[in-house]
């Protein structure tokens, strides 16, 4: 079974930082490219960054490019999020996604499964 | 960035109903749309990709249709676990983009 488990959510001040983990079991994780996908409270979904199956090409959206960065530990088959320069509007719920295999070096951004979510609260 | 709108914001119905949710693209993006449900307190769950395939596991009481900039999930006949917030997305450009979701609620 694909499991999907975040950690490292919580309460931050505006300018801090924040790790954010997701382990994953289940499925050959290395072969896979990743997401987090956010959602602030009561609002709708929000890509954030993806990253290829061996770690060698990142992309973000625009509201977190140069603050946050995503990487991968494929021999701990963990995902990453490092979020620095955290503001208000980074509050939310931060899920990481799984994109659905399309093969070789190819991704499809289908998130075929989800992890349970972490909230990462940004207040003084 | 794509912008996705789904029409209605919110719908009430009863069991049994049959139900349609439209997604409407801001350019054409082909069938590269998706469908997600999201049940309150829980991670979204993917059930249409590719604007018509059904993901694994998931009832066949829901399908997708539609190409270009037009689409819309159908659920034939609703069941009370289907109660839930629905999201469309595309996958055809980076960002990936949602629609602000569909909430169907009990009649």
């Amino acid at each position: 079974e694909v499991q999907l488990v975040e950690s490292g959510g919580g309460l931050v001040q505006p300018g801090g930082s924040l790790r954010l983990s997701c382990a994953a079991s289940g499925f050959t994780f290395s072969s896979y490219w990743m997401h987090w996908v956010r959602q602030a409270p009561g609002k709708g979904l929000v890509w954030v960054s993806r990253i290829k199956s061996d770690g060698t090409s990142t992309t973000y959206a625009d509201s977190v490019k140069g603050r946050f960065t995503i990487s991968r530990d494929n021999a701990k088959k963990t995902l990453y999020m490092q979020m620095n320069s955290l503001r208000a509007e980074d509050t939310a719920v931060y899920y990481c996604a799984r994109d659905r295999h399309c093969g070789g070096d190819c991704y499809t951004t289908d998130f075929d499964s989800w992890g349970q979510g972490t909230l990462v609260t940004v207040s003084s | 960035d794509i912008q996705m709108t789904q029409s209605p914001s919110s719908l009430s119905a009863s069991v049994g109903d049959r139900v349609t949710i439209t997604c409407r693209a801001s350019q054409s993006i082909s069938s590269y749309v998706n469908w997600y449900q999201q049940k309150s307190g829980k991670a979204p769950k993917l059930l249409i990709y590719a604007a018509s395939s059904l993901q694994s596991g998931v009832p066949s009481r829901f399908s997708g249709s539609g190409s270009g900039t037009d689409f819309t999930l159908t659920i034939s006949s609703l069941q009370p676990e289907d109660f839930a917030t629905y999201y469309c997305q595309q996958s055809y450009s980076t960002p990936p983009t949602f629609g602000q979701g569909t909430k169907v609620e009990i009649k």
